[in-house]
C-alpha cells in the first residue's frame, strides 16, 4: 500500500518558521491532510484539501503538495505548536485511508 | 458540532474479543455522506487506520486487520462498534473514533472529527 514518510523529528526556535514534509511516491496526484495531535489528546484536523485551513486554524498553518512532497508549513512558531504532526492521504483504487508517519515538532 | 465518545473495557485478555462503542452525539449515525472510523494509535506510535462504515452499513478494512474486524453501526442508540477478535499485545493501543464528513462532489476523505480515545491494553 502507499507509505507516506515524514521526518521524526523537526526543531524550530519560537518565531520561526518549521516545514514538515511528507513524501510519497506522486503524491501531487493525491489531496493531503494534515493533523495536529498535542500529547494525550486526539489529533485536530489542520488543513484539508492540500492547503484549506478549517475554521478555527490559524493562518499560521498553511500547506502546499506538489512532485513527490508535500509540506506543512508552521510561521512565527509558537509554543502551543509543539505537537505530533501526521498528513494524511485517502487511496481512491483501494479505498484505504493513510497516515504518514508522523513528525514531533519541538519549540526550542 | 459533532462529538464523539469511546468507551469499553480497558483491559483484554489475549486470545479474546476487543469491543469498543463510539457515541455519536450533534450528528446521526445514518446521516447521508458519513463514514464512522475506527483508528488506533500503539504507545509512542503512529496513528494506524483501521476500517470504516459509511450511512448505509457498508464497510471497509484494513487488509491485515480484516480477518479479525467487525465494524457496525446502531441506529436506536446512534453509536458505532468496533469488534476485534483474537487480539494479542500488538493490539495495545488507544482507540480513536472519527467522522469523516464526505460532501457531494467530494474528491477525497479525511477526519473532521474524532473522539478522545480509550486506552486499551491487551494482558493476562
Amino acid at each position: 500500500s502507499f507509505v507516506l514518510t515524514q521526518p521524526p523529528s523537526v526543531s524550530v526556535a519560537p518565531g520561526e518558521t518549521a516545514r514538515i514534509t511528507c513524501g510519497g511516491p506522486n503524491i501531487r496526484s493525491y489531496s493531503v491532510h494534515w493533523y495536529q495531535q498535542k500529547p494525550g489528546q486526539a489529533p485536530v484536523l489542520v488543513i484539508y484539501y492540500d492547503s484549506d485551513r478549517p475554521s478555527g486554524i490559524p493562518e499560521r498553518f498553511s500547506a502546499s503538495n506538489s512532485g513527490n512532497t508535500a509540506t506543512l508549513t508552521i510561521s512565527s512558531v509558537e509554543a502551543g505548536d509543539e505537537a505530533d504532526y501526521y498528513c494524511q492521504v485517502w487511496e481512491s483504487d483501494t479505498d484505504q485511508y493513510v497516515f504518514g508517519t508522523g513528525t514531533k515538532v519541538t519549540v526550542l | 458540532q459533532v462529538q464523539l465518545q469511546e468507551s469499553g473495557p480497558a483491559l483484554v485478555k489475549p486470545s479474546e474479543t476487543l469491543s469498543l462503542t463510539c457515541t455519536v452525539s450533534g450528528a446521526s449515525v445514518n446521516n447521508n455522506g458519513h463514514y464512522w472510523n475506527w483508528i488506533r494509535q500503539p504507545p509512542g506510535k503512529g496513528l494506524a487506520w483501521i476500517g470504516s462504515i459509511d450511512d448505509s452499513g457498508n464497510t471497509n478494512y484494513y487488509p491485515s486487520l480484516k480477518s479479525r474486524v467487525t465494524i457496525s453501526l446502531d441506529t436506536s442508540k446512534n453509536q458505532v462498534s468496533l469488534r476485534l477478535s483474537s487480539v494479542t499485545a500488538a493490539d495495545s493501543a488507544v482507540y480513536f473514533c472519527a467522522r469523516d464528513w464526505v460532501e457531494v462532489g467530494a474528491t477525497s476523505h479525511f477526519f473532521d472529527s474524532w473522539g478522545q480515545g480509550a486506552l486499551v491494553t491487551v494482558s493476562s
